[in-house]
C-alpha cells in the first residue's frame, strides 16, 4: 500500500458539470501525477506537480486543471465536463528526479453522461 | 470497477509454466524501466524495475531483461500462478524527469 487516498471512487456526473478529483498521500513525496487510462490508450499523463504550487501539463492536460497547496493533496478539475473525459483517473506519487518508482493510487471512475 | 485494455494482446499459460511478456520501447534515451501489474478494478501495482546500465535484474519469482540494442524489455514470471492473472505494463522514463510513459499492456491469463 503506497500510501495514496483517491476520493471519490465512483462518480456519474452530467456533461457541463464542475468535477474535482482529490489525491491525498500521507508519504511526504515530492512528485504527485495525475493519469487516466482508457482502452486503446494506456496510461496517459494529464498533468503531474513537483512541489506546492508547482504544476505542469503533460500529454493530455486540454480540459484539465490542477491545483497543489500542501505536500499531501493533489487536486484534479474538470471545469466543465464533456463525455470525452468519461475514464478511469489514477493519481501517482514518487519522491525523487530521476527515475524514482512511481507508485500508482486505486483509481476514481468517472462517468460523464 | 470495469477493467481496461479491451483489445490488449494475450498471454495464456498453464499454472506452474514460466511467463515470458515482452515490450518494445521507443526511446533509445530511455534510462530506466518499469514493470507494472494491473490486476482488474485497481491501480498498477509496482513490480520490478531495472536501469539502463543493467542487462538483467531479479526478484521474486520475476526477472527484468533489457536490450538496449533493440530496445526491448521482458518479463519473466518463474512457476506462474493463478494471482498472476492481470494486465501488464511496461513504462520507460527519461532522465529529464520522473514522467513515465507507458507500453499498451499485456494481459496474462494464467490456466489452472
Amino acid at each position: 500500500d503506497a500510501g495514496i487516498t483517491q476520493s471519490p471512487r465512483h462518480k456519474v456526473t452530467e456533461t457541463g458539470t464542475p468535477v474535482t478529483l482529490r489525491c491525498h498521500q500521507t508519504e511526504n513525496h515530492r512528485y504527485m501525477y495525475w493519469y487516466r487510462q482508457d482502452p486503446g490508450h494506456g496510461l496517459r499523463l494529464i498533468h503531474y506537480s513537483y512541489g506546492v504550487k508547482d504544476t505542469d501539463k503533460g500529454e493530455v492536460s486540454d480540459g484539465y486543471s490542477v491545483s497543489r497547496s500542501k505536500t499531501e493533496d493533489f487536486l484534479l478539475t474538470l471545469e466543465s465536463a464533456t463525455s470525452s473525459q468519461t475514464s478511469v483517473y489514477f493519481c501517482a506519487i514518487a519522491g525523487q528526479r530521476g527515475g524514482n518508482t512511481i507508485y500508482f493510487g486505486e483509481g476514481s471512475w468517472l462517468t460523464v453522461v | 470497477g470495469e477493467s481496461v485494455g479491451l483489445h490488449l494482446p494475450t498471454l495464456s499459460v498453464q499454472e506452474g509454466d514460466n511467463s515470458i511478456i515482452n515490450c518494445a520501447y521507443s526511446n533509445s534515451a530511455s534510462d530506466y524501466f518499469i514493470w507494472y501489474k494491473q490486476e482488474s478494478g485497481k491501480g498498477p501495482q509496482f513490480i520490478i524495475d531495472i536501469r539502463s546500465n543493467m542487462d538483467k535484474r531479479q526478484g521474486q519469482r520475476v526477472t527484468v531483461l533489457l536490450n538496449k540494442t533493440v530496445k526491448h524489455l521482458s518479463l519473466q514470471i518463474a512457476a506462474t500462478q493463478p494471482g498472476d492473472s492481470a494486465v501488464y505494463f511496461c513504462a520507460e522514463n527519461i532522465g529529464a524527469g520522473n514522467m513515465l510513459t507507458f507500453g499498451g499492456g499485456t494481459r496474462l491469463m494464467v490456466k489452472p
